[in-house]
């Protein structure tokens, strides 16, 4: 069982489209982190969301953490060729203090 | 500033003989270490974590191993390769309390194929 869900798992849109992208779960986590990774390479920090219904933007990028801190989303606006990646979201979980991810989402953007 | 190095980027092995691969940090202290193993384009399972030196913690039991012999070098390993082992390795590092400390950040990873 996947303690972070994230869909869609795969999306390939046009360039200038938005798009959005969850990550859901039925545990609640202590702070929960974005990351985005291109091919052949480790991922890297996009953002950290800590407080229940925070929004970060970062340029074209708006993450938020849910209300019970147990989703999160990540919407991108005009989307770019050069936004394409894998973008993996990670729950930190509340007691343990173990970091989670979820299985990650696969974005193409077709110029 | 900090950086993490991890070698070799690619490697091709039979099944049966050994690896190591090596990961080492530069510009920061006691780091906590991990090594996370990626399926095609998916996301990451760890793998082992230390949190200083000689200390390992197992999360998945396999054909795996893994050492710390320095504060800063963090090493995985195997005495005979299957081809299930095949995949991305990626070592990290964070600062604080372990896993929910900060956020990791990761080496440019090893694409192991098992033949």
């Amino acid at each position: 069982t996947q303690l972070l869900e994230q869909s869609p798992q795969f999306l390939s849109i046009q360039e200038g489209e938005n798009l959005t992208v969850y990550c859901n779960s039925s545990s609640v986590f202590s702070s929960l982190q974005w990351y985005r990774q291109e091919p052949g390479e480790g991922p890297v920090l996009l953002v950290t969301v800590v407080t229940g219904g925070e929004v970060k933007k970062l340029k074209r990028l708006t993450f938020q953490f849910g209300d019970a801190r147990k989703d999160s989303s990540l919407h991108i606006t005009a989307a770019q060729p050069g936004d394409t990646g894998l973008y993996l979201c990670a729950g930190v979980t509340q007691g343990a203090q173990k970091l989670v991810f979820g299985q990650g989402t696969r974005l193409t953007i077709n110029p | 500033s900090q950086t993490i190095h991890q070698w070799p980027a690619t490697l091709v092995q039979p099944v049966g003989s050994p690896l190591s691969l090596e990961c080492t940090v530069e510009g920061t202290s006691n780091p906590n270490l991990y090594w996370y193993r990626q399926a095609a384009g998916r996301g990451l399972q760890l793998l082992f974590y230390s949190v200083g030196i000689g200390q390992i913690s197992s999360e998945v039991p396999q054909n795996l191993s893994a050492s710390r012999p320095q504060d800063r070098q963090f090493i995985l390993s195997s005495k005979k390769l299957l081809l299930s082992d095949s995949g991305f390795y990626l070592c990290a590092w964070n600062r604080g309390a372990g896993q929910g400390g900060s956020p990791l950040h990761f080496g440019n990873g090893t694409r192991l194929t098992v033949t």
